[in-house]
């Protein structure tokens, strides 16, 4: 069971270059997300799709665009990267429906793609 | 600005003694607080949490004890081990806002032999 995969695990572009960022989980879960992780600021939500066919804005969503493609796959781009994007990136995936008497769920994390911009 | 603060950044502890990691927060809404462990190379992972209505939850050597007046909370890892020598994050979620997560800024644990 390979819960969340992200592909790629590390990538170095240009300033101005674009790219996707790909995630895909194979849990069944109907909730996924997009983190930043930065030396000292903790992680910070940049997208996240509570269910297939909806997406909304997190922290930090500027520069960034996702797609939710199916259940399964939830996809972040740069359309022009800049340095302040260097970064590691993670995507997430919870359960959205909660069981009786919880209300939220572990969410579960790739192992992140480490992308400098230079 | 951090809703979550979170402290010390660092912390070197040895063998079998206790580590202790604080977050502190503004928001009244936030109403679950879990802590997430990552090793490095690899995404965090849930270690434990905790709603407001209880004020300590206790899970094998990990505890985590809240104070909802002072709108603090902490993780006590005791009786530490090597393998425990991770970065730890406290995290707090709204009820109004789903699973949505607010980190706090993460400390990284060296637990010498």
């Amino acid at each position: 069971n390979a819960g969340v995969t992200q592909t790629p695990k590390f990538q170095v572009l240009k300033t101005g270059q674009s790219m996707t960022l790909q995630c895909a989980q194979d849990m069944n879960h109907n909730s996924m997300y997009w983190y930043r992780q930065d030396p000292g600021m903790g992680l910070r939500l940049i997208y996240y799709s509570a269910s297939e066919g909806t997406t909304d804005k997190g922290e930090v969503p500027n520069g960034y665009n996702v797609s939710r493609l199916n259940k399964r796959e939830f996809s972040l781009r740069l359309e022009s990267a800049a340095p302040s994007q260097t970064s590691v990136y993670f995507c997430a995936s919870s359960v959205t429906r909660p069981d009786r008497g919880r209300r939220n769920q572990p969410q579960h994390f790739g192992d992140g793609t480490r992308l400098s911009i230079l | 600005q951090q809703q979550v603060k979170q402290s010390p950044q660092s912390l070197i502890v040895q063998k079998g003694g206790i580590s202790i990691i604080n977050c502190a927060y503004e928001n009244t809404a936030f109403d679950y607080f879990p802590w997430y462990q990552q090793f490095p190379g690899k995404g965090p992972a849930l270690l434990i949490a905790i709603r407001p209505d209880v004020s300590e939850k206790k899970e094998g050597r990990f505890t985590i004890s809240f104070n909802k007046s002072a709108k603090q909370f902490s993780l006590h890892i005791m009786d530490s081990q090597p393998g425990d020598s991770a970065t730890y994050f406290c995290a707090a979620s709204p009820r109004a806002a789903g699973n949505k997560l607010t980190f706090g800024g993460g400390t990284r644990v060296l637990v010498k032999p």
